[in-house]
């Protein structure tokens, strides 16, 4: 069946370096994406989206790469910093009636 | 700021009990959700509502019904609840906006059934 998920569990990085978040999804009709993050006791929040007819979107501190060939997608993140220690979901949007599946999250920490 | 609250933050519940979460939206959006979220599993959509009145199944809504009497609330219910539905439970909202997909979500119930 179709679904949406991601490479690995857990990514462990440093201050100060940059993070790359990874997912795969396989359902070739999706036509948006959207990555969310989720801090602790709290509930997901939208951190940028891209459409099926690009290949990146940068946001602040933040990039989103599509490689539609391998059905891939990537959250970059710019000089990690505490703040963005926290479960990041990928979601893709398919339909008129724009239902999300969401991928299980990776937990991303941050070492000071 | 837009909000989505849910009722309760917190639940404990005996098996067979009948359970209500609630969730209210403040921004007039057409559209609302109600996801499960369990370790592993990620956010699974239980219901969703696009209209008052309106309801249509999710991926896994054994086990659960919903409510939808005003546009700004949606309700989850639980009509005899079982340990297997412990879980975090999630609602969100989002405007009427044809293939766009960001979710506006509370944040969350955690329900122990004992």
């Amino acid at each position: 069946g179709e679904s949406v998920g991601l490479h690995l569990p857990t990514l462990s990085v440093q201050e100060g370096d940059n993070s790359i978040i990874n997912c795969a999804y396989s359902n070739s009709a999706s036509d948006y994406f959207i990555w969310y993050k989720q801090e602790s006791g709290k509930g997901p929040q939208f951190i940028i989206d891209i459409r099926s007819n690009m290949d990146k979107r940068q946001g602040q501190r933040v990039t989103v790469l599509l490689n539609k060939t391998v059905k891939h997608l990537s959250l970059q993140i710019a000089a990690t910093q505490p703040g963005d220690s926290a479960v990041y979901f990928c979601a893709e949007v398919t339909g008129a009636n724009s239902k999300l599946t969401f991928g299980k999250g990776i937990t991303l920490s941050v070492r000071p | 700021d837009v909000k989505v609250t849910q009722s309760s933050r917190y639940l404990v519940k005996r098996t067979g009990e009948k359970v209500f979460l609630e969730c209210v939206q403040d921004m007039d959006h057409e559209n609302m959700f109600w996801y499960r979220q369990d370790p592993g599993l990620g956010l699974r959509l239980i219901y969703f509502s696009y209209d008052v009145k309106m309801k249509e199944k999710g991926d896994i809504p054994e086990g659960y019904s919903v409510s939808r009497e005003k546009k700004e609330r949606f309700s989850l219910i639980l009509e005899s609840a079982s340990t297997n539905q412990t879980s975090m439970y999630l609602c969100a909202s989002s405007p009427w906006r044809a293939g766009t997909g960001e979710l506006f979500f509370g944040e969350g119930s955690r329900l122990t059934v004992l």
